[in-house]
């Protein structure tokens, strides 16, 4: 069975800093897909990144940055130069990449993150 | 760029009726997914289907049924519904595994209200 961890239920940062947030898993998969998602208040889910279990190198996109570290279980989220408009419900999730088909993902609990300026 | 389209996108329903949740996936994807989110919850995965096979099962009542048609559009459909169903449903869909990247992109959900 898969997990999602996600230790900060809310976060307070001031515009323009960087910001971490933390996602650990446990998983007895031997591939996995690991994902972050944003969700404003209005509701969509919106896909930001993602990191396959076999990569080498960390995956970035813009002011996305995923810090996967494998041997620690973790895969934080880092945004750069915080913008008001990323304040939102961050959720982490995982897949199982080691069988066919489409598998369903496993989300955490999310973070609360709140830009302030 | 085209998105997950979502029908309707509010719902409101009375206890022990029915209720059929509509999606139309990106262009080419030709898999898609259901999730249930739950007020202040995180979305908790209901079914999948790939080529109109059922692909994964996570929780989904068995007051629920989905399928997938020709065109790869999906229906989920509802009955006996009870408040615990007031949720917001996400579809997904995605390209096959092997056929590139294939993460899954969200629609705007369907906010369905039981009362």
């Amino acid at each position: 069975a898969q997990k999602i961890t996600q230790t900060q239920p809310g976060m307070f940062v001031q515009e323009k800093e960087a910001v971490t947030l933390d996602c650990t898993y446990d998983t007895s998969d031997p591939s996995y897909g690991l994902f972050w998602y944003k969700q404003p208040s209005s509701g969509e889910m919106i896909f930001l990144i993602y990191q396959g279990s076999y990569d080498q190198q960390n995956a970035t996109e813009g002011r996305y940055s995923l810090n996967f570290q494998k041997a620690r279980k973790s895969a934080n989220l880092v945004i750069s130069a915080s913008q008001l408009g990323d304040s939102a419900m961050y959720f982490c999730a995982m897949r199982d990449d080691s069988g066919g088909g489409a598998d369903g993902l496993t989300f955490g609990k999310g973070t609360h993150l709140i830009i302030q300026p | 760029a085209a998105g997950v389209i979502q029908s309707p996108r509010h719902l409101i329903k009375e206890k022990r009726e029915t209720a059929t949740l509509k999606c139309y996936p990106i262009p080419r994807h030709d898999t898609v997914y259901w999730y249930q989110q739950g007020p202040g919850q995180d979305p908790q995965f209901l079914i999948s289907f790939y080529e109109k096979m059922q692909s994964d099962k996570g929780s989904i009542p068995d007051r629920f049924s989905a399928q997938q048609f020709s065109d790869y559009h999906s229906e989920l459909n509802m009955s006996s519904l009870e408040l615990g169903d007031s949720a917001l449903y996400f579809c997904a869909s995605s390209l096959e595994r092997g056929q590139g990247d294939y993460e899954q992109y969200f629609g705007p959900g369907t906010r369905l209200t039981v009362t």
